[in-house]
């Protein structure tokens, strides 16, 4: 059974702290890599895709991926109230389908 | 910006009805795809579609099936709808054929089954 593994939370960090989201993967044969954002009551929403080792930066964010130990992570710089949402990671092994976590609850405190 | 739309965002029903979800993208996208998501379960395929009248099943098919007669729209059928079918349904769309591509999420239809 293919996994996608987050601790559900909720991690809270004080306003302009840095959140640090974390994620593992059960399939060796993994690709690409994917976290979103998703409101309460609302859709996910793509913030950061990753499809090679190392880090990739977009503004507040940035995702690492470490293919060796099967690990991704979501750093979120300067969190904002505004980033409070449950964060949902996926991971495709080159077919359509992805593999979602269930989610980490974010909380970030004013 | 893409836009995926779906049919309903609240919709209940009642136990042994027929019930169809419908999903509509408008950028052209191959690819198509229902999921349902539960506290505690995430995000489950439940069906997804490659190209026009093609279907694949995800990993949780049963009580449900698809149709997808035009490129920009895919629908979810209940046949006969349980109490165990109440969940918030996602509808999502990717543009190329591989998983590389950014699938882009619908509003998403809360479903109660009474």
């Amino acid at each position: 059974q293919k996994e996608v593994e987050q601790n559900s939370g909720p991690l809270s960090v004080p306003e302009g702290a840095i959140a640090s989201l974390n994620c593992t993967y059960s399939d060796r044969g993994s690709q690409s890599f994917f976290w979103y954002r998703q409101y309460s009551g609302k859709s996910p929403e793509l913030i950061m895709s990753i499809y090679s080792n190392g880090d990739k930066e977009d503004g507040r964010f940035t995702a690492q991926l470490n293919k060796a130990s099967q690990y991704v992570s979501l750093l979120i710089r300067d969190s904002q109230p505004s980033d409070s949402a449950t964060y949902l990671c996926a991971a495709s092994g080159g077919t359509y389908k992805y593999i979602f976590g269930t989610g980490t609850r974010l909380k970030v405190l004013a | 910006d893409v836009k995926v739309t779906q049919s309903s965002r609240y919709l209940v029903k009642r136990t042994g009805e027929k019930v169809f979800l419908e999903c509509v993208q408008d950028m052209d996208h191959e690819n198509m795809f229902w999921y349902r998501q539960d506290p505690g379960l995430g995000l489950r395929l439940i069906y997804f579609s490659y190209d026009v009248k093609m279907k694949e099943k995800g990993d949780i098919p049963e009580g449900y099936s698809v149709s997808r007669e035009k490129k920009e729209r895919f629908s979810l059928i209940l046949e006969s709808a349980s109490t165990n079918q109440t969940s918030m349904y996602l509808c999502a769309s990717s543009w190329l054929a591989e998983s590389t591509d950014t699938q882009y999420f619908g509003p998403g239809t809360r479903l109660t089954v009474l």
